[in-house]
């Protein structure tokens, strides 16, 4: 069965710190990976990572992908209190007509 | 362009009572799906459609219809709501492509007494 799985599930760093979230995944015939923010409401749309080793950079964050390896991770330098939210790891299942499956997210704090 | 609403925005239900949540994208995607978030899960498919009068279950479809008599509305009942359907539901829609993402709508928070 498909798998995304997300680490860690939560942490808490003070503003300035930088992070790295990691998505691990496990889907026949891969074709892309997502990630997305959620705050209080839905999930917004950051990246999406079709290729291995090319860096997809938004301001401070940045995510790259490792199609060898199955993984994933999604840089945040110097923390803000706005960053504070739900990271989400997404993959489509194409063999179920592009359900999306995701991992658990992790959930991140950033303190003043 | 409103994107993906959903209505209501929350809701509670006793047991054994039913509802239907409504989704409505105005951006002509063909894909809609509805999800549901509890803590520590991530988000799970419940039902998904991939057209107008078409549905398919998702991950986790026990307890829940759907139907998609229009392209731009998807709709979610509940025929006898239980405690464990207590939960946030997201509404997301997407174009055919693989190489898009999903949108996502403003979600309904529902509690079931």
């Amino acid at each position: 069965e498909d798998k995304v799985v997300q680490s860690p599930l939560s942490l808490v760093v003070h503003e300035g710190d930088t992070v790295t979230l990691n998505c691990s995944y496990e889907v026949t015939n891969f074709r892309s990976l997502l990630w997305y923010k959620q705050e209080k409401k839905a999930p917004t749309f950051l990246f999406m990572l079709t290729s291995s080793g090319i860096e997809k950079k938004s301001g401070r964050l940045s995510s790259i992908l490792d199609k060898k390896e199955l993984f994933s991770i999604l840089n945040i330098t110097a923390t803000q209190t706005g960053d504070s939210a739900i990271y989400l790891c997404a993959v489509p299942d194409l063999y179920n007509n592009n359900d999306m499956r995701f991992g658990a997210g992790t959930r991140l704090t950033v303190k003043p | 362009n409103a994107g993906v609403t959903q209505t209501p925005k929350f809701r509670v239900l006793k047991t054994g009572q039913s509802m239907t949540l409504l989704c409505a994208q105005d951006m002509n995607h063909e894909y809609m799906y509805w999800y549901r978030q509890d803590p520590g899960m991530g988000l799970r498919l419940i039902h998904y459609s991939v057209g107008e009068g078409t549905t398919a279950k998702g991950e986790v479809p026990d307890g829940y219809n759907v139907s998609r008599l229009k392209k731009q509305n998807f709709l979610l009942g509940l025929e006898s709501a239980a405690p464990s359907q207590t939960s946030v539901y997201f509404c997301a829609s997407r174009t055919v492509s693989y190489l898009d993402t999903q949108y996502f709508g403003p979600g309904t928070r529902l509690t079931v007494l």
